[in-house]
């Protein structure tokens, strides 16, 4: 099973940020967490990854709280090409597998 | 941006029958993964490919399920004698190394396969 866990749902406007939560309480110190998503049914894109520190990339941000139990993905101007499927993973920076939940389906409203 | 490239896009098959899917993996990459969603489910990890044998596997990847990197270029996922229950959507994905360490999984668009 999923080590973390997400809102099933949420919308957001187009052109408003949207923060996605998602808990993992039970993360190892040498887990990192990424977050990918899933436009309809293609497969699983990358979106950003980190293990304590806030990270951001072209593509969004990615804030962790300090006793790294959660974290918020942030897309910083939603469009409508960002209604997905998010998932948040904790996993070790490695080749290790990864275990997906049933993430979050942003849904964003024009 | 380098790909994971997937074929073919949609495969159906006779029950009982063998497929392969074949995907090849960005250039330069070293861990190579199959995964499976079945319709309206979760994506599951299917197998972890390194160093020209199988680092780890599922319980769903039984005798049934092969995979094989034939000419250092393609990564395949043989299923020997299908079954309606294996009608779902595959993906493959790659992992490669940088300077900090492992970089994460890219995945293909998949291989959507209909067993009849």
């Amino acid at each position: 099973d999923a080590k973390t866990t997400q809102p099933t749902s949420m919308d957001c406007a187009e052109g408003r940020a949207a923060n996605l939560p998602c808990n993992h309480s039970t993360i190892s110190g040498n887990e990192y967490v990424y977050w990918y998503r899933q436009i309809h049914s293609q497969g699983p894109q990358y979106i950003i990854h980190g293990l304590k520190n806030n990270e951001t990339n072209e593509m969004a941000s990615l804030i962790i709280t300090e006793d790294r139990k959660s974290s918020t993905l942030i897309l910083p101007h939603a469009t409508l090409r960002d209604t997905a499927v998010y998932y948040c993973i904790s996993s070790r920076f490695g080749n290790e597998k990864l275990t997906f939940g049933t993430g979050t389906r942003l849904t964003i409203i024009p | 941006e380098p790909e994971v490239t997937q074929t073919p896009s949609h495969q159906v098959t006779q029950m009982g029958q063998e497929v392969i899917l074949r995907c090849v993996p960005i250039s330069n990459h070293l861990y190579f993964y199959w995964y499976r969603q079945i319709l309206g489910q979760k994506v599951e990890f299917l197998v972890s490919f390194y160093n020209n044998e199988i680092s780890e596997k599922s319980e769903i990847f039984d005798d049934q399920f092969s995979v094989e990197r034939p000419d250092g270029s393609n990564f395949t996922l043989k299923i020997r004698s299908t079954k309606l229950e294996d009608s779902a959507m595959y993906f493959c994905a790659s992992q490669g190394q940088g300077a900090r360490g492992n970089q994460p999984q890219h995945f293909g668009d998949g291989t959507r396969l209909s067993i009849l």
